[in-house]
């Protein structure tokens, strides 16, 4: 069965230290993956999307990047985060196949607090 | 932007009824997914109904879609406090093609 691992959980980080979240997905291959941010009691803000390694679609952000290195690993990054970027993570992943989008599977989420 | 967008905001509803949440799009749809969140936690995906279905059901869960005036709704019947989640809409379809677009979500809130 597919599982997927988002760490960490939480993350309490100084303004303008990096950040790297981390995802990976197991028990598929070539799925797409997908960035959500989420602020407190509200929607899901898209923010990355991959549909192969390499493949990065960005949305939205300016100070976030991220990148594909693998197969089934999907990472955010960010040189220097700004209070802004404080919120709740979400990685995801849809089978590959095709190109209608007709379920995504979350992690767990990472909580982000920039102070 | 946002294509879903759910209503109400917030619902509050004794153990035992019905809970009905609405959500309303924008553009075109291949489909449309409800989802559901605990607090802190990862979405969970519930039902999906296609474009060219009217009602679907699944357990307690009943969706419908009216493509004609770009709005579903998801019932859950017989309400118990375990259904006290945030609930999301999200389309998926041909415009953006990858990508899910959520709404900002139904906070229910089932009292025992």
């Amino acid at each position: 069965s597919q599982t997927i691992h988002q760490w960490p959980a939480t993350l309490v980080q100084p303004v303008g230290s990096p950040l790297s979240l981390e995802c990976t997905v197991e028990g598929t291959s070539n799925p797409n993956l997908y960035w959500y941010r989420q602020a407190a009691g509200r929607g899901l803000q898209l923010l990355f999307y991959s549909v192969g390694i390499g493949q990065i679609s960005s949305e939205v952000p300016q100070n976030l990047s991220a990148s594909r290195p693998q197969d089934r690993q999907f990472i955010l990054s960010s040189k220097k985060l700004l209070l802004s970027d404080s919120g709740f993570y979400l990685c995801a992943w849809s089978p590959g196949q095709g190109s209608i989008i007709e379920k995504l599977f979350f992690g767990s989420g990472t909580q982000l607090s920039v102070l | 932007s946002q294509q879903g967008e759910e209503d109400p905001q917030a619902l509050s509803i004794q153990e035992g009824e019905n809970a009905t949440m609405n959500c309303s799009y924008k553009t075109s749809i291949n489909n449309l997914q409800w989802y559901r969140q605990n607090s802190g936690r990862g979405l969970v995906h519930l039902i999906l109904i296609r474009s060219n279905e009217r009602e679907k059901h699944s357990g307690r869960l009943r969706v419908t879609l009216d493509t004609s005036k770009k709005s579903s709704s998801l019932l859950i019947t017989a309400s118990r406090a375990a259904d006290t989640a945030s609930y999301f809409c999200a389309t998926g379809g041909f415009t953006g093609g990858f990508k899910t677009i959520f709404g900002a979500g139904t906070r229910l809130f089932v009292k025992a």
